[in-house]
């Protein structure tokens, strides 16, 4: 099955400055790449995804990137704000065929103010 | 995105009894999807919930420990029974949405004595 492994496990970032969270995965036939966003109590909640015919992707401050070849993809946060201060997974799947999400163990991110 | 909501949103139990968990979403779906998230950890995909079939199970988890019902396609009830104190999670539904991406309930968190 597929294996996800996301680093670094937590990352703390002074606000204003960048974060950013990498991803391998090992299935080959994966072709959609989600990334959520959980809350202390709260839950995962999709914030940006992409899928395998895109190598990049934006959305405001919010940036992911795949790379095909050597089966990795990022998630980029730019001017990073405290409620950006939470849990993000990284989750692989062949959506075309199951929509099973396999995920990352998470990276729990500290944005100091 | 679809509304789903579960019910109960957190219960304490007893070891050896089970807990149903049930998740509603407000429109029609194919498949909906169990998680499992134990305490400060990621999420794993217990199984896929297909109406008027039954469910298919992950690698390391059974029909008799997590029975699951799919009456129709805007209703799911996981159950898990024989409870454990390792059985203490946030149990979570999710569905598809259109194309690939996938929604979550807001959980139901278990915690067994």
């Amino acid at each position: 099955g597929e294996n996800v492994e996301q680093h670094p496990s937590t990352l703390s970032v002074q606000e204003g400055d960048s974060a950013v969270i990498k991803c391998t995965y090992s299935d080959s036939a994966s072709n959609y790449f989600p990334w959520y966003k959980q809350e202390l109590g709260k839950r995962p909640q999709l914030i940006i995804d992409i899928r395998s015919n895109v190598g990049e992707k934006k959305d405001q401050r919010i940036a992911v990137t795949l790379n095909k070849t050597a089966k990795h993809f990022s998630l980029h946060i730019t001017e990073t704000q405290p409620e950006d201060s939470a849990v993000y997974f990284c989750a692989a799947s062949r959506a075309f065929n199951d929509y099973k999400l396999s995920f990352g163990a998470g990276t729990t991110v500290t944005v100091r103010a | 995105s679809a509304v789903i909501s579960q019910k109960p949103s957190r219960d304490i139990c007893q070891r050896g009894t089970s807990l149903t968990i049930q998740c509603q979403v407000d429109s029609q779906v194919t498949m909906m999807f169990w998680y499992r998230q134990q305490p400060g950890q990621s999420l794993t995909l217990i199984a896929t919930a297909n109406q008027g079939s039954e469910a298919t199970y992950e690698s390391g988890f059974v029909i008799d420990k997590f029975p699951i019902s799919r009456p129709n396609l805007t209703f799911s009830t996981l159950t898990v029974s024989n409870l454990s104190p390792e059985d203490s999670s946030i149990y979570l539904c999710s569905v598809p949405g259109d194309p690939y991406e996938q929604y979550f309930g807001p959980g139901t968190r278990l915690t067994v004595t």
